[in-house]
């Protein structure tokens, strides 16, 4: 089955930077494109970032733009979001999540990892 | 990229139906039938729903349904039972690998 696990959260100061991982398995990766998406404490989701399944190119918010990298190495199944110039409001459960090929969504999401940007 | 109006809240009894709106752009939900729903109950990840606005993926339970009519998009549940508790959130593809999601709505059951 579908596989999906963050890492990398933790405690960052504003300014600071943090990188978060997840590991994939149970599907072929190499096909498949892939999301971030957070949400933070007692808030709605919001979608952040989309790499498509070849890395040919890479998709942003407007509030992370310039800010985050999205990327990925099939090589070890893996996704990455690289979080820089972080702000308070970045405090949030980061997921991963596999897209829906063909069907412009996502389809299955992992348990997240939890940013806090505090002082 | 402004979110896509959900109802804060809906509620229901037992065996009624509810339905949750979503209403966005000719932007998003207006131009692209690619509109999808996700259940998130306390404390979990969110889980998919129906897909493409009215398609169910294996294992949801065909008392979901899903449905679009202009700028607004609609999930409904029938025969409401006590694990459909949880936050619901509409997503639309807004063009250029882009997606915008709902603010969420709480459904009780009361």
């Amino acid at each position: 089955q579908v596989q999906l696990v963050e890492s990398g959260g933790g405690v960052v100061q504003p300014g600071g930077s943090l990188r978060l991982s997840c590991a994939t398995s149970g599907f072929t990766f190499i096909n498949s494109a892939m999301h971030w998406v957070r949400q933070a404490p007692g808030k709605g989701l919001e979608w952040l970032a989309f790499i498509q399944s070849d890395g040919s190119s890479q998709s942003y918010a407007d509030s992370v733009k310039g800010r985050f990298t999205i990327s990925r190495d099939d090589s070890k199944n893996m996704l990455y979001l690289q979080m820089n110039s972080l702000r308070a409001e970045d405090t949030a459960v980061y997921y991963c999540a596999k897209d829906y090929n063909f069907n412009w969504c996502v389809e299955y999401w992992g348990q997240g990892t939890l940013a806090t940007v505090s002082s | 990229q402004s979110a896509l109006t959900q109802p804060p809240s809906v509620s229901g009894s037992p065996g009624q139906s509810v339905t949750i709106s979503c209403t966005g752009t000719s932007s998003d939900v207006g131009t692209y039938n690619h509109v999808s729903w996700y259940q998130q109950p306390p404390g979990t990840a969110p889980k998919l729903m129906i897909y493409g606005v009215n398609n169910r993926p294996s294992g949801v339970p065909d008392r979901f349904s899903g449905s679009k009519s202009g700028n607004t998009a609609s999930l409904t549940i029938s025969g409401l039972q006590a694990e459909d508790e949880a936050d619901y959130y509409c997503n639309s593809y807004t063009g250029s690998d882009t997606w915008v999601f709902g603010g969420g709505t709480k459904l009780t059951v009361l």
